[in-house]
């Protein structure tokens, strides 16, 4: 039971590549996340999706798009990579509105 | 939208004292207030929860207080011990927009010195 993975775990990007962070999830839950962890600012969400079909911005959703392929995969995408986009990216899944959040163990993304 | 804000952003104690952290949110519509702790490199973990229908829930060392009229909750870990060091966030959630859309504090690095 491998909860939820992501990769990559590292990545280096120039400026105007593209890239996209997948993630899955092997617990059943409904609801998947993607949130961006930046020093001294905690965890801010990007995007969500409360089940699957769906999906709904966050936070700070400019700059990213997602796809839910299906109930256990949650991708985010990054069009043209921007230094602003630096930052340690954690996919998240939980069963139920209220319930508790299951991070992946998150993905480093460097742009230059 | 909803807004926390966490205080301290650095707490350092002594093995054996307590440490407390204190959060407040905007959104009097918020219910679920989650502590989430993150040791160096790893994942955040959930380590308590209070729901809003409730003041106060204690898990051994741990507690969280909740003070929804004054629209703050906090952390309270007693006893410290080493392998308490790690940051710590709060969060606040608002059931009426959807999936579990948590919205996290800015952090406490918490330290235990021995």
């Amino acid at each position: 039971n491998a909860g939820v993975t992501q990769t990559p775990k590292f990545q280096v990007l120039k400026t105007g590549q593209s890239m996209t962070l997948q993630c899955a999830q092997d617990m059943n839950h409904n609801s998947m996340y993607w949130y961006r962890q930046d020093p001294g600012m905690g965890l801010r969400l990007i995007y969500y999706s409360a089940s699957e079909g769906t999906t709904d911005k966050g936070e700070v959703p400019n700059g990213y798009n997602v796809s839910r392929l299906n109930k256990r995969e949650f991708s985010l995408r990054l069009e043209s990579a921007a230094p602003s986009q630096t930052s340690v990216y954690f996919c998240a899944s939980s069963p139920s509105r209220g319930g508790e959040l299951f991070f992946g163990e998150g993905s480093r993304l460097t742009v230059l | 939208g909803e807004n926390v804000e966490q205080h301290p952003s650095t707490l350092s104690v002594q093995e054996g004292d307590s440490a407390v952290i204190k959060c407040t949110y905007s959104d009097s519509a918020s219910n679920y207030f989650p502590w989430y702790k993150q040791e160096l490199g790893k994942r955040p973990q959930l380590i308590i929860d209070i729901r809003s229908n409730v003041g106060e829930k204690k898990d051994q060392r741990i507690a969280v207080t909740l003070n929804k009229t004054a629209k703050h909750f906090s952390l309270h870990i007693t006893e410290t011990q080493p392998e308490d060091s790690a940051v710590y966030f709060c969060a606040a959630s608002n059931p009426f927009q959807g999936a579990q859309k948590l919205v996290f504090g800015q952090g406490t690095r918490l330290t235990i010195n021995p």
